[in-house]
């Protein structure tokens, strides 16, 4: 079946880097994505990767893909102080023509100024 | 190019009373989805619709919600007689598909509050 995990929180200091990590079961997998939520906001898409990627890198964020592990994880480099917000992961298996996506419950991020 | 609209932002009804809220994908898309969302958790799928058609309902409830997207005007997800557990987040994605896989865009959500 169809399941995505993430840690709840993370908190971290200004200019660190923070390191947002998912798991999820579901093998055929072929698009994975990590959206972000501000209080009382939609959710703006951030970046997304394919299955057969190892990694995808764009200006801060950099998404780390091991399949075999089945293990997502969102670099953000520098963080700011706006970046405090809830961090989706989400997948779907398009190849097989179930295009909703599956949500992991979310990571609060923190950061401390 | 505007995004995802969803109206009313916020609505408040009371038990047993119906609930409408409405979805106007980006411009050029022709898929829609509704998502809800509960107090501190994700985003479960509820309804996957292209015009006048439904795709996959497989996260509707069975009785009460049912969802429709004419061939003009917005999409349309229905609440009867609601409940205070139906009190949450709903969100409508719109995509359009493409060779290299579709991307969902989301619009800022309905708040349902039932009292």
């Amino acid at each position: 079946g169809e399941d995505v995990e993430q840690s709840l929180f993370l908190s971290v200091r200004e200019g660190d880097s923070s390191v947002i990590n998912c798991t999820y079961t579901d093998s055929s997998s072929t698009y994975l994505y990590w959206y972000k939520q501000e209080p009382g906001a939609g959710l703006q898409l951030l970046t997304y990767i394919f299955s057969n990627m190892d990694m995808k890198q764009d200006q801060r964020l950099t998404v780390l893909l091991n399949k075999k592990d089945k293990h997502l994880s969102l670099r953000i480099a520098d963080t700011q102080t706006g970046d405090s917000a809830i961090y989706f992961c989400a997948e779907s298996m398009q190849d097989t023509g179930r295009r909703a996506l599956t949500f992991g419950s979310g990571t609060r991020l923190q950061v401390q100024p | 190019n505007a995004g995802v609209m969803q109206n009313p932002r916020h609505l408040v009804r009371r038990r047993g009373q119906e609930a409408r809220l409405r979805c106007s994908p980006m411009k050029g898309h022709s898929h829609v989805y509704w998502y809800r969302q509960l107090p501190e958790e994700g985003l479960k799928f509820m309804v996957y619709l292209q015009k006048e058609n439904i795709i996959d309902e497989s996260g509707m409830p069975k009785e009460r919600f049912s969802a429709e997207f004419p061939k003009e005007g917005p999409s349309i997800l229905r609440i009867q007689q609601v409940v205070r557990g139906d009190s949450a987040a709903y969100f409508c994605a719109s995509s359009t598909p493409r060779g290299g896989g579709e991307t969902q865009y989301f619009g800022p959500g309905t708040r349902l509050l039932v009292l």
